[in-house]
């Protein structure tokens, strides 16, 4: 199944500064998905990335505060924009395999100051 | 809406002793189930991927079951050691409609195993 680089692994931000979040995909997928975990709590979907358009945003999330690229089929980067105390979160990103389960990066460990 | 709940939140047990963790979810029509294992501020680890047309699927002392009518996995750990203990996470991937391939996660079982 696929293999997702994630980097960075961890940082610690300043607020009101922007961290940007990148992950490289040992192979083509289709969509590429940003999650966010906060202390103690499970996953919430932020956007999922699609090749050459648009990301989706769920309800909640803006692209102005999480800006999303998705140049080619193996690469994509989420930025946390304009960051705050409580941005502090575990940000994975995650793609689908081809038997249809899905594939998460090591996360991004962030702590806003 | 689908929810998948996961029970019990935590769990603490012995070195050796055999283990079940139990999700649910609302909705049956899934395109499979996907148990992750997730360590301390990291990523998910895949552990087992079940789909709808499957009852079950075994990795080493893991075996996960599926009982899509009654909205029911279990996961199965045999033999536990101090090593295994994580966060384990459940998640449902729905029937794909008009391309959402939306993952839905429980808020996941947190287990101990005591050396």
């Amino acid at each position: 199944s696929a293999v997702i680089s994630q980097k960075p692994s961890r940082d610690i931000c300043q607020r009101g500064t922007s961290l940007t979040i990148q992950c490289q995909v040992d192979s083509q997928v289709t969509m590429m998905f940003w999650y966010r975990q906060q202390p103690g709590q499970s996953l919430t979907l932020i956007a999922t990335a699609n090749q050459g358009s648009e990301a989706t945003y769920e309800s909640g999330f803006v692209i102005d505060k999480f800006p999303i690229s998705r140049p080619n089929l193996t690469f994509s980067t989420l930025t946390v924009s304009n960051m705050s105390p409580e941005d502090s979160s575990i940000y994975l990103c995650s793609a689908r395999t081809g038997l249809g389960g899905y594939t998460f990066g090591s996360g991004t460990r962030l702590t806003v100051v | 809406k689908q929810e998948v709940t996961q029970i019990p939140a935590a769990l603490s047990v012995p070195e050796g002793e055999n283990l079940v963790l139990n999700c649910s979810f609302t909705d049956s029509a899934i395109y499979n189930l996907q148990w992750f294992r997730q360590d301390p501020g990291k990523g998910l680890t895949s552990l087992l991927l079940i789909q709808s047309s499957q009852r079950e699927q075994t990795s080493g002392r893991l075996n996960a079951s599926l009982d899509k009518s009654s909205g029911r996995s279990t996961l199965y750990i045999a033999a536990s050691q101090p090593g295994d203990s994580a966060t384990y996470l459940c998640a449902v991937s729905p029937v794909l409609q008009g391309g959402s391939e939306k993952l839905v996660f429980g808020k996941g079982t947190k287990l101990t195993v005591n050396p």
